[in-house]
């Protein structure tokens, strides 16, 4: 199985700030990786998929990069809405999922 | 618009069973893959079953034997029996409708998920 490693675990920021949250993959997998983000007590939004492509209606700020087997997630000029937890997920044959990267408000 | 809504979360006794119900609307469970995804408390996602527009299935390992997803074509309506239910299986369950895109699937709606408590 592959598995979804994503540093850092936890992440304290400024409003304005630009930060950047990896994911690693176990093994090779192209570019199928999204991205989601979890607002506590909610259920995750997809923010990206096939590594960089945004979904429809997600702000331009978040942006992805990648291929193979190391990930980028990255939100530029951070909002208060964007205070959340966020996940990489990959499917081969079955989909996993990151740990999560919890940004916190500095 | 696709909404997902779940149902049957519930406190349960290690050992018993529960069936959850996940009423889709705005697409047909029939002609899509539609996944359950759990959350334990304070932890992160963990996939738990999928039944494809074909309706195959898959699960995964933790689950194999002892959960069994299902889909009612004419309520519109996902499953998900589980059996031997053991602490461990305690979460919040989340059904998601899995978009198949060039490169992979990717969970593009979710409902707002329902909650399991494994304890006696």
């Amino acid at each position: 199985a592959i598995q979804l490693t994503q540093s850092p675990s936890s992440l304290s920021a400024s409003v304005g700030d630009r930060v950047t949250i990896t994911c690693r993959a176990s093994q090779g997998i192209d570019s199928a990786l999204g991205w989601y983000q979890q607002q506590p007590g909610k259920a995750p939004k997809l923010l990206i998929f096939d590594a960089s492509t945004l979904e429809t209606g997600v702000p331009s700020r978040f942006s992805g990069g990648g291929s193979g087997t190391d990930f980028t997630l990255t939100i530029t000029s951070l909002q208060p809405e964007d205070f959340a937890t966020y996940y990489c997920q990959q499917f081969n044959s079955y989909p996993t999922f990151g740990q999560g990267t919890r940004l916190e408000i500095k | 618009e696709v909404e997902l809504v779940e149902s049957g979360g519930d406190l349960v006794q290690p050992g018993r069973s529960l069936r959850l119900s996940c009423a889709a609307s705005g697409f047909t469970v029939s002609g899509n893959y539609v996944s359950w995804v759990r959350q334990a408390p304070g932890k992160g996602l963990e996939w738990v079953s999928m039944i494809y527009s074909g309706g195959s299935t898959s699960y995964a390992d933790s689950v194999k034997g002892r959960f069994t997803i299902s889909r009612d074509n004419s309520k519109n309506t996902l499953y998900l029996q589980m059996s031997s239910l053991r602490a461990e299986d305690t979460a919040v369950y989340y059904c998601a409708r899995a978009r198949n895109q060039w490169l992979a699937l990717y969970f593009d709606h979710w409902g707002q998920g329902t909650l399991v408590t494994v304890s006696s």
